[in-house]
């Protein structure tokens, strides 16, 4: 299997939360990344968690880790069409910072 | 933020030819360059790393004499595709990074993202 993986869509109505999960098999991943892609555009970092750390928010981000399960999750509160995008999730190991990617979540918001 | 362009955009050639992609680090000088490859609905596959200046070191089942990078400024790295074939039609991103390598943070061995390539071989 793939060392990233996470669900290919998601479809949310806006104003509410959105929940974007990704699993990984690498247990000696020091950060997990979100990044998100709009059209056209590169990846943008959005948030990383590093392993000894259970959750961090950033305003309307919320990353939750699960070590034991190796299981990461992304929430976005009060979602807005802007936030339309694919989300990847991605890990590396200490001192790399070069991310593994899972094959992205696409997030549709509809009103 | 910084920014990092792709050129071209995207670019249709026959079997056989060669295509070279561009990759420029526009506000800041990248010490280091990456090269990906994406194929439809799979992640982003890592090709090969180049700092400025010394070869690119390529990842495992990427074949140095097919994808040809130069990483040859601060601020410019190509990726040529030589004698390509239809199975090199792919999604090419380059990332760009200018933080020092070490143990300090993600935030600080940022890679900036291009907007990717798309490359389509008949």
């Amino acid at each position: 299997g793939e060392d990233v993986e996470q669900s290919l869509f998601l479809s949310v109505r806006e104003g509410d939360s959105s929940v974007i999960n990704c699993t990984y098999t690498d247990s000696s991943s020091t950060y997990l990344y979100w990044y998100k892609q709009e059209p056209g555009a590169g990846l943008q970092l959005l948030t990383y968690i590093f392993s000894n750390m259970d959750m961090k928010q950033d305003q309307r981000l919320t990353v939750l880790l699960n070590k034991k399960d190796k299981h990461l999750s992304l929430r976005i509160a009060d979602t807005q069409t802007g936030d339309s995008a694919i989300y990847f999730c991605a890990e590396s190991i200490r001192g790399s910072y070069i991310p593994t990617f899972g094959r992205g979540t696409s997030l549709i918001v509809h009103p | 933020g910084a920014v990092v362009s792709q050129h071209p955009s995207w670019v249709i050639c026959k079997s056989g030819t060669s295509v070279k992609i561009e990759c420029r680090s526009l506000d800041f000088q990248a010490t280091t360059m990456f090269w990906y490859r994406q194929f439809p609905k799979q992640s982003l596959m890592l090709m090969a790393t180049s700092n400025e200046g010394s070869k690119a070191t390529y990842e495992q089942g990427v074949e140095k004499d097919k994808f040809l990078i130069n990483h040859a400024s601060l601020t410019l790295s190509t990726l040529t595709v030589t004698s390509a074939h239809p199975e090199d039609s792919s999604f090419y991103i380059c990332s760009a990074r200018g933080g020092l390598a070490g143990d300090i943070s993600p935030y600080d061995n940022e890679q900036f993202f291009g907007p990717g390539t798309r490359l389509t071989v008949l």
